[in-house]
Parts: C-alpha cells; structure tokens; sequence
C-alpha cells in the first residue's frame, strides 16, 4: 500500500524563522511529487512538482527538494501569510495520487 | 475561465438517503479527481477518471459510486448515505498527471 507520511503536524514559527517540513514516502511506480498549500475552507493551491532525487524548486521564501525517500519544503525568513496548511502528494504514471496528512504552519508576527 | 466548480457547496443528508454532487471543468482535462477530507487529515483520493467514459477506484471507494460520460464531468454518488460520510469533498482536474491539479471550493456533506 503507498504511503505518504508528513512531518510534523504542526509547526509553530515566529516570523523570520526558519524551518523544514518532512514528506517521507514509499510509493510504488512513483512519477515523482507535488507540494501544495492549503488556506481553510478552500481547495489545494500547486506549489511544486519534483520528479528524480536531487531535484530543487524554488518559489519566493519556499524551496522544495527530492531524495529517493522524502522531500523537503524549506521555509526561509516565513511572514504571517505564509501561514496554512502544506501538503504533499505522491503520483504515479496510472494517474493515481496520494496524500500527506499535511503539515499546518502557523508563523506569528 | 470558472475552472473546477462543484455543486453544491453544502448539504445535509438524512442517514440512508442519497445524492449527487457535480464537478464541471472547462479546461478540457482529461484527469478527474474526488477526494474527501476530515478534520486533521489530507486528502483520501475515492475515485478518479483518466478520461471521459472511464473511471477507477481511490483509497476509499466503498459507498461512492462515480460517471464520467462527459469531459467536462466527474459525478460523485452516494446511494445511501452513512454518518461515516461526513466530510469535505474536493473534485480537482488536471490535463497530464505530472501537472498540478486544479480543486473546487469543495463540498461540505454532514449526514445527520
């Protein structure tokens, strides 16, 4: 059975520290991964895709990496807005994906 | 351009009755996705349609039923409906499978 495991659940930063947040996976004939970020109360906004180990996205303060067992999404001097849910997400060449559990981040001014 | 909608936004259900919830795309997507969400979780994938005329089977499709027999349209049924349903539902689209997904607002089904 695929499995996609975040970490932590919740993560509590004050603005301007910085953080990493751990997508572990196994997942059997994996494409490759996405992040996404979620506000309450509203769908999945795309973030990333990463596809082979070593791999790097970069987006403002957020920066995502692969390896052959997790991926990283780095958070560099955050501010409030960055505040939400993060989620990662496996899938495969047959179209299937799955989630994470995700990752809620709070960054306090 | 409206995206991923989804109708309705919420609704209430009496255990054992059913329903439909809609998804329209006008994207021309091929990939259509139902998920459900519950408090403190991800998303649990329950069907998904690589095409119009097909579908397959999520994580969690027991109790769910689903037709694609248009593009533009991933339909989401329940038959009977159980208080182990409550949830969101997201519908989302993608036209590759290595490309993001776009999501609707989502769905808020209690079923009392």
């Amino acid at each position: 059975e695929d499995q996609v495991t975040q970490s932590p659940e919740a993560l509590r930063l004050q603005e301007g520290e910085s953080s990493s947040l751990n997508c572990s996976y196994t997942v059997s004939g994996l494409r490759g991964l996405f992040w996404y970020r979620q506000d309450p109360g509203k769908g999945p906004e795309f973030l990333f895709t990463l596809y082979s180990a070593g791999e790097e996205k970069e987006k403002e303060r957020l920066k995502a990496t692969l390896t052959k067992k997790e991926s990283f999404l780095h958070i560099t001097a955050p501010k409030p807005e960055d505040s939400a849910t993060y989620l990662c997400a496996s899938f495969t060449n047959a179209g299937k994906s799955t989630f994470g559990d995700g990752t809620t981040l709070t960054v306090k001014p | 351009n409206a995206g991923v909608t989804q109708t309705p936004k919420f609704r209430v259900l009496k255990t054992g009755q059913s329903m439909t919830l809609l998804c329209a795309q006008d994207m021309n997507h091929e990939y259509m996705y139902w998920y459900r969400q519950d408090p403190g979780m991800g998303l649990r994938l329950i069907h998904y349609s690589v095409g119009e005329g097909t579908t397959a089977k999520g994580e969690v499709p027991d109790g769910y039923n689903v037709s694609r027999l248009k593009k533009q349209n991933f339909l989401l049924g329940l038959e009977s409906a159980a208080p182990s349903q409550t949830s969101v539902y997201f519908c989302a689209s993608t036209d590759r499978v290595d490309t993001e997904a776009f999501f609707g607002q989502g769905t808020r089904l209690t079923v009392v």
